[in-house]
Formats: C-alpha cells, structure tokens, sequence
C-alpha cells in the first residue's frame, strides 16, 4: 500500500543554518505531495504543496521538489531561524477515491540561538 | 473567514464512557476528513465523508467507533466503550471536493481525548 517514510527526529540546528528534512514515498501513480506545519499549540497547517512531478513547492523559505524517479520530496530551508522550531509532516493524497492523506511520522525540529 | 473548528479541545473521561467530538468544516467545503495523532506518530485517516455520507469509513479501528454528518456540514465522531487505547488528538479536517488527484486538505486545532 501507499506510505510515506521521514527521517527520524529530532533535528536541533543553530540559527542560520542549512535544513534538510528527508522525505520518501510509496504510492501507485503520482500523487500530491505535501508538507504540514504543526508550531507548538497549535493545529497542522500547510508549509508547501506539490501536484506532479519536477514541481517545486516553496513558502516562507522552504523549498521541496517533487522527484519521481527517487519517490522523494525532501523539505530544505537555507536558513532556519528559532522561529521555525515546530514538527514537520510530509504527507500525501492518493489519486482518486477517498484523496485520504497519509502521513509520515513527523520530523520535530529545534532551532537553537 | 473562520476555518475549521473542533469542539471540545480537550476531553478526559473514564474508561468504559462515550464520548462525541464535533467538526465545524469551512463553509461550503463538501470533503470531511477524520483522523486520529497518537504521541510522537503522524495523523492516520479514519473515515471520510463527502456530503452527508461516509464514502470511506476504512480506517475506523472497530465498531466503537462511529461518525455522522447528518446535514453535511457538521459531523461528530462518536466513541463508545472507550479504552486507554483511544486517548490521541483526533483531528478533523475539510477540503473542497477533490478533483484530479489534487486535494488541499484544511485542519482543525483537534480534540486531545484521554481517557483513563
């Protein structure tokens, strides 16, 4: 069935360092790809999104590409700022049917300053 | 606007009880979503409804289980008999009706159940 593996956490980063967050997935066709957000109180939000494969998604700095011929979507940020300290979840939506997402088990991120 | 809403945000109750969680969606939003946060795990979908039915109930655990979206819009999931087992955050999400494989899914903040 479909799956999404992340690198295990936690990740604890200096301000201004490079991030990169692994993501791989299994599925049949091409699903979306996503990355949810979830900063300490506070419910899933979404960080970056993509739909086909080569498409890049990016917001607030994050960048993720969508690559088919390694089932990867892997999360980057140049710099990280204490601000980005949260857990990240990479997910994604099956074609057709229900669209249910599935998870990955999340990458819990500390940015230290 | 508002968006997704989920009442109560915090339940405690005692082994054996039921217990009701209510999603608000988005106005307008025909997709609702239900899935379960268990500590330290990524959410895991338990049943979808596109309307007022459940299209998808695959991932309810067992037969206490149970949710209902009468009007299609507000639904509640229903947990009778609960076990220690069934304290997560439930979560709740929405979307517009899912087209073409792409299909932004809306959270709400989730109700944390304990049950002890």
């Amino acid at each position: 069935g479909n799956s999404v593996t992340q690198m295990e956490g936690p990740v604890t980063l200096s301000e201004e360092a490079f991030l990169t967050i692994n993501c791989t997935y299994t599925a049949t066709g091409y699903p979306s790809l996503f990355w949810y957000v979830q900063y300490p109180g506070e419910g899933l939000q979404l960080l970056l999104k993509a739909t086909k494969a080569d498409d890049k998604g990016s917001n607030k700095g994050f960048e993720a590409t969508y690559r088919k011929e390694t089932t990867s979507f892997h999360l980057e940020k140049g710099s990280v700022q204490v601000s980005d300290s949260a857990v990240y979840f990479c997910a994604l939506s099956q074609l057709s049917g229900t669209y249910k997402y599935i998870f990955g088990t999340g990458t819990r991120l500390k940015v230290l300053a | 606007g508002a968006g997704v809403s989920q009442t109560p945000s915090n339940k405690v109750t005692e082994k054996g009880k039921y217990v009701e969680l209510r999603c608000d969606p988005i106005s307008g939003h025909t997709a609702l979503y239900w899935y379960r946060q268990s500590l330290g795990q990524g959410p895991e979908f338990l049943i979808y409804f596109q309307g007022t039915g459940a299209a998808d109930d695959s991932g309810l655990p067992n037969d206490r289980f149970f949710a209902v979206r009468p009007e299609g819009s507000v639904s509640t999931l229903k947990i009778q008999r609960t076990e220690r087992g069934d304290s997560a955050v439930y979560l709740c999400a929405s979307s517009l009706t899912p087209l073409g494989g792409y299909n932004e899914q809306f959270f709400g903040p989730g109700t944390r159940l304990t049950v002890l």
